[in-house]
């Protein structure tokens, strides 16, 4: 079965500097990944997406992500991080054949940006 | 207006009670689906449908069922409601024809059951 490792449950970042989120999968055959992000209140907006392709993709808000099928990880990056991405960011896998297609998350990292 | 609405937006009932959650979507999608969210726990999936026709168990389907009533509405019940499905729920829809099956998320219901 698919699943999802967020290692870290929260982390706490200077606005301005990098950022990195990690994120592990587990799934037998090419999978679709995803990153949402969740503002405080708010339902969750997707980051980018990965498919097939370039493995560095590229998503809103200056975020990118790079998948890295040898260490079966998909790894949110952000040059320089302001005070309003402060939120809940979630990595999901979806199965990646022509059928059902169902998203599997991880548990979320919580990100807080200090001034 | 939104693509993928939710109602109500927040509500509270007691143990016992039966619940229904709304999700209606404008985006024409074909697939529904519905996640509860718990702190923690991220997001797990309840049921899902890939058509009207078409209605699946997803996780954690145990104490919930659901009704799929056009293209656009998916609804949620909980016959019996229980504390411990006191969580934020949500609905979402995608298309793979469209969007490669990317999923597309409502604002959310947050239910408390006393």
């Amino acid at each position: 079965a698919q699943s999802v490792t967020q290692p870290d449950i929260h982390i706490t970042v200077s606005e301005g500097a990098s950022l990195e989120l990690r994120c592990n999968y587990s799934y037998g055959a090419t999978p679709y990944l995803f990153w949402y992000v969740q503002s405080p209140g708010q339902g969750l907006q997707l980051l980018l997406k990965y498919f097939s392709g370039d493995t560095l993709v590229q998503g809103i808000k200056g975020f990118e992500a790079e998948f890295k099928r040898s260490q079966s990880s998909f790894n949110l990056r952000k040059p320089s991080v302001h005070w309003s991405d402060a939120a809940e960011y979630f990595c999901a896998v979806g199965r990646g054949d022509s059928g059902y297609s169902t998203l599997t998350f991880g548990k979320g990292t919580m990100l807080l940006v200090s001034p | 207006d939104a693509d993928v609405t939710q109602t109500p937006r927040n509500r509270i009932t007691k143990t016992g009670k039966r619940i229904m959650l709304e999700c209606s979507q404008t985006k024409g999608h074909d697939r529904m689906y519905w996640y509860r969210q718990d702190p923690g726990l991220g997001l797990r999936l309840i049921y899902y449908s890939f058509d009207v026709k078409d209605i699946n168990k997803g996780e954690i389907s145990d104490g919930y069922s659901v009704s799929r009533q056009a293209q656009a509405k998916f609804s949620l019940s909980l016959e019996s409601a229980i504390p411990n499905q006191t969580a934020l729920y949500f609905c979402a829809t995608s298309d793979p024809g469209r969007t490669t099956d990317t999923q597309y998320f409502g604002p959310g219901t947050r239910l408390t059951v006393l």
